[in-house]
């Protein structure tokens, strides 16, 4: 049973450019979220998609979206990326209805320069 | 004020005490509570939730959680070594949006 699987594990890229991150959930789950981990700082709440529609977003700019497809997988994209985006990137992944924690991906690693 | 506030640490034990932390959220609607645990490099993996007031077991980790106080704890008895880790509190309120604490990092000295 696989489970929250993302790509790429590591990623540089230089200020100004745009990255897409990967995600596909745990088997039997339909919801994803995305987070920012910051270094020494807790993951921070991007944006949740369920039924290939945003449903929540945390504080960040436009500059970050998302796209749920039919298999539940997901994408994340940064446009214009600034120095302090550099932060580990997780994916998590539930199932609606569910009273269990989310599972998380083992992140992508995103460095700007 | 932070929706979930952990101290930061470093908490540091001896080997075979228990560790105690420590987390507060500033929701009252608040209604799912969560214990991750994060190594240095990795993602968060789950440890303990908890939905009611009281205490809850699962080996030597020990939640417990009061409402009224809008206060959670983890307990870890017989800590080691390897449970040297940064610890995640994390809230569910509402429609989902798990957030976060800033985590306590623990460091069990043998």
């Amino acid at each position: 049973d696989a489970g929250v699987t993302q790509s790429p594990t590591h990623l540089i890229k230089t200020r100004g450019q745009q990255v897409t991150l990967r995600c596909s959930p745990k088997s039997g789950h339909d919801t994803v979220s995305w987070y920012q981990q910051a270094l020494g700082q807790g993951p921070q709440f991007i944006f949740q998609y369920y039924e290939e529609e945003e449903r929540q977003r945390g504080n960040f700019p436009d500059r970050f979206s998302g796209h749920q497809f039919p298999n539940y997988s997901s994408e994340l994209n940064v446009n214009a990326l600034l120095l302090g985006d550099s932060a580990l990137y997780l994916c998590a992944s539930f199932l609606q209805g569910s009273n269990y924690g989310y599972t998380f991906g083992s992140g992508t690693r995103l460095t700007v320069v | 004020q932070k929706e979930v506030e952990q101290n930061s640490g470093p908490l540091s034990v001896p080997e075979g005490a228990i560790a105690s932390l420590n987390c507060t959220y500033s929701d009252r609607g608040s209604q799912s509570f969560f214990w991750y645990r994060q190594y240095s490099g990795k993602s968060p993996e789950l440890i303990m939730f908890i939905y009611s007031n009281g205490d809850k077991e699962d080996g030597r980790f020990t939640a417990q959680l009061n409402k009224a106080s809008q206060y959670v704890s983890l307990l870890i008895r017989d800590s080691q070594p390897s449970d040297s880790a940064t610890y995640l509190c994390a809230v569910i309120t509402g429609r989902r949006a798990l957030t976060f604490g800033s985590g306590t990092r623990l460091q069990v000295q043998p």
